[in-house]
């Protein structure tokens, strides 16, 4: 049984560059979730996905934001025009649609904006 | 609107014992429970669905009061591999809202 996995796991960049992260959901999820974690708080919604309709986007979420999930499988998260304020652990989730539906977590990308 | 979670840090003894409060300002149909260990993802303990029901996990047990719009976490006799911070999530609409969390260490 695979989990959420998430790639790459570290990424060091320049301010103004774009980035691109890719997550893989567990297989039978339709589900999938991305937050962003900074140190001392929980996570925070970004953004999510049911098959590959993206139905709902945190309003706290930049234009230069933006994410995909194209055949409904793996997604990806980009950010354009990066700032020293996006740096920060990128964490993607998935669920199966359900009563008792639970998120498990991907080892999360930490993205560091010098 | 994200759940508040007191208190924000606890250190404890190996053996002792411990509770995590979760509480709401808005109607709660269920909780979820985190713990996430320094540097890594936040990993599933449990869900507690509405109808106040509790639920175990190792020596790990929470309850939910869905009128008082809270659920608790009780840590007993807590072991060295507790350390980490427990995070509640309460879905709201199609998102989960989290809380700040709650930093628990253990020390030998």
């Amino acid at each position: 049984d695979t989990g959420v996995s998430q790639d790459p796991r570290h990424k060091i960049t320049k301010r103004g560059q774009n980035v691109t992260f890719r997550c893989d959901p567990i297989s039978e999820h339709n589900r999938l979730y991305w937050y962003r974690q900074t140190l001392g708080q929980g996570p925070e919604f970004l953004t999510y996905f049911q098959n590959e309709a993206q139905l709902e986007k945190s309003r706290l979420l930049s234009d230069r934001f933006s994410a995909e999930r194209p055949k409904g499988s793996f997604s990806t998260l980009e950010i354009q025009r990066t700032e020293q304020g996006d740096s920060a652990m990128y964490l993607c989730a998935s669920s199966k649609q359900g009563r008792q539906e639970t998120q498990y977590f991907g080892p999360g990308t930490r993205l560091l904006v010098l | 609107q994200q759940p508040v979670q007191s208190p924000q840090a606890v250190i404890l003894r190996e053996g002792e014992d411990a509770v995590i409060n979760c509480s709401s300002s808005k109607a709660l149909y269920s909780v979820h429970w985190y713990r996430q260990k320094h540097g890594e993802a936040p990993v599933f303990l449990m869900i507690l669905l509405k109808g106040g029901e509790q639920k175990g996990h190792e020596k790990i047990s929470a309850s939910f009061n869905e009128k008082k719009q809270q659920s608790s976490l009780y840590l007993t006799a807590s072991q060295l591999s507790y350390s980490g911070t427990y995070f509640c999530g309460t879905p709201i609409s199609n998102d989960m809202r989290f809380g700040a969390g709650t930093r628990l260490t253990v020390k030998p």
